[in-house]
């Protein structure tokens, strides 16, 4: 069975700062996995994905991941916080079919002035 | 820019009534899905639905749940008979192919009294 642990319900940074948002996978076949950013009232919308090809992803906004394998990270990345990026933030990890996406419990990023 | 659009924004509804949620996914997309969210907690995948049929479903999309395309254009949450658990942000999301991203709608939040 696929889950998704993303460590830290809440992550705060000042503005300019790096932001690292942390998740963590288990899946028993290659993954597929995917960033999602959620602001108020609103739906998903993708930051990024790994599908299998390169292991460093460009996103956008600026932002990036990492899947390292041994590890089963694909951690969230960017160099400088803007007060924009404040928002929560969903790991999710779907089978090859793309039939079931599980998303984890998410992140809350704080960007203080 | 194509988007998947739900309908109604908000539903209120009393315990025991049957609820239909609307949405139109993008109009060349394949694959379809619902997923739930109660207020400040997780994204949850309920079902996703493929050449005219559940293709997965969790365990919380039980017998009051259904899914329909009647039309084409239309992919329909239905629940039966409501409970007071099942008030909840609902997202349709569509996709292409099932490795490619998810586009998901704005949500229909729905309300059990």
């Amino acid at each position: 069975a696929q889950s998704v642990t993303q460590l830290g319900s809440h992550v705060s940074v000042s503005e300019g700062a790096l932001v690292l948002l942390r998740c963590n996978y288990s899946s028993s076949v290659p993954p597929y996995l995917f960033w999602y950013v959620q602001y108020p009232n609103q739906g998903l919308q993708l930051l990024l994905k790994y599908t299998s090809a390169a292991t460093l992803v460009k996103g956008i906004n600026g932002f990036e991941a990492e899947f390292k394998k041994s590890e089963t990270s694909f951690h969230l990345t960017k160099p400088s916080a803007h007060m924009s990026d404040a928002a929560e933030y969903f790991c999710a990890v779907s089978d090859a079919g793309g039939f079931k996406t599980i998303f984890g419990a998410g992140t809350r990023l704080f960007v203080k002035a | 820019e194509p988007e998947v659009t739900q309908t109604p924004s908000h539903q209120v509804t009393q315990m025991g009534q049957e609820v239909i949620l609307r949405c139109v996914p993008i109009s060349n997309h394949l694959y379809f899905y619902w997923y739930r969210q109660i207020l400040g907690q997780k994204v949850e995948f309920l079902v996703s639905f493929y050449n005219n049929e559940i293709s997965e479903k969790s365990e919380i999309f039980d017998d009051q749940f259904s899914v329909e395309r009647p039309d084409g254009s239309n992919f329909t949450l239905k629940i039966r008979s409501t409970k007071l658990e099942d008030s909840a942000m609902y997202f349709c999301a569509s996709t292409w192919s099932g490795t490619y991203e998810q586009y998901f709608g704005p949500g229909t939040r729905l309300t059990v009294t």
